[in-house]
């Protein structure tokens, strides 16, 4: 299954709502499918299960939402530290990634 | 604590075969929720999942790589090994290991979905003569 990550680069403003979209090749389950954050010389850090499931510890102004072939996470308002790559994972074959999505200060 | 450490050369020369080791602490290796990958990061590019091994000693690999790739566990001493024959500079990478999770409605016992839940710090390899 390929995930299909848009867009490449989003440039907002600490505060705005970033929307990170997730567009898989064939249907994942909605339990297969899991969002992570990167930041330079870091291992990624899980965010989100389930498509909507916040992980432990994970701000509530992060949110998974979608079914089937289209996944989206939503950050509400952006906070400095938020600003990073994000990538979008399935697991209902052989484990993939998309491209990522990097979110960077406008 | 959770923790997964990755341990192994970090510079490997062409059609050599790469040996890299991840010892975990803070779980078993027999937890029937859990199991280890290897996933690996050129420099600037995306993630791409290598192998993975479950607590019944189960293995599955990315099909791209499956000939050369070989996952094991040392459940005694807490350890998952990666062994990767023939390395080429492409190979070039941050490889991660990872602690696969499923995670369960404490209630329902509905499962609600499976992650890469802790992670690494990764090892940089480079394949280069």
């Amino acid at each position: 299954i390929v995930l299909t990550q848009s867009p490449g680069t989003l440039s907002l403003s600490p505060g705005e709502r970033a929307t990170l979209s997730c567009r898989a090749s064939q249907s994942v389950s909605i339990s297969y499918l899991a969002w992570y954050q990167q930041k330079p010389g870091q291992a990624p850090r899980l965010l989100i299960y389930g498509a909507s499931s916040r992980a432990t510890g994970i701000p509530d102004r992060f949110s998974g939402s979608g079914s089937g072939t289209d996944f989206t996470l939503t950050i509400s308002r952006l906070e400095p530290e938020d600003f990073a790559v994000y990538y979008c994972q399935q697991f209902d074959s052989s484990p993939t990634f998309g491209q990522g999505t990097k979110v960077e200060i406008k | 604590q959770v923790t997964l450490k990755e341990s192994g050369p970090v510079l490997v020369k062409p059609t050599e075969t790469l040996t890299l080791t991840c010892t975990v602490s803070g779980f078993s290796l027999n937890n029937t929720r859990m199991g280890v990958s290897w996933i690996r990061q050129p420099p600037g590019k995306a993630l791409e999942w290598l192998a993975h091994i479950f607590s019944s000693d189960e293995k599955s690999y990315s099909t791209s790589l499956k000939s050369r790739l070989t996952i094991s566990k040392d459940t005694s001493k807490s350890q998952v090994v990666l062994t990767m024959i023939n390395m080429d500079p492409v190979d070039t990478a941050t490889y991660f290991c990872a602690r696969r999770t499923m995670y369960f409605d404490f209630w329902s016992g509905y499962h609600l979905g499976d992650a890469f839940d802790i992670w690494g710090q990764g090892t940089m390899v480079t394949v280069s003569s």
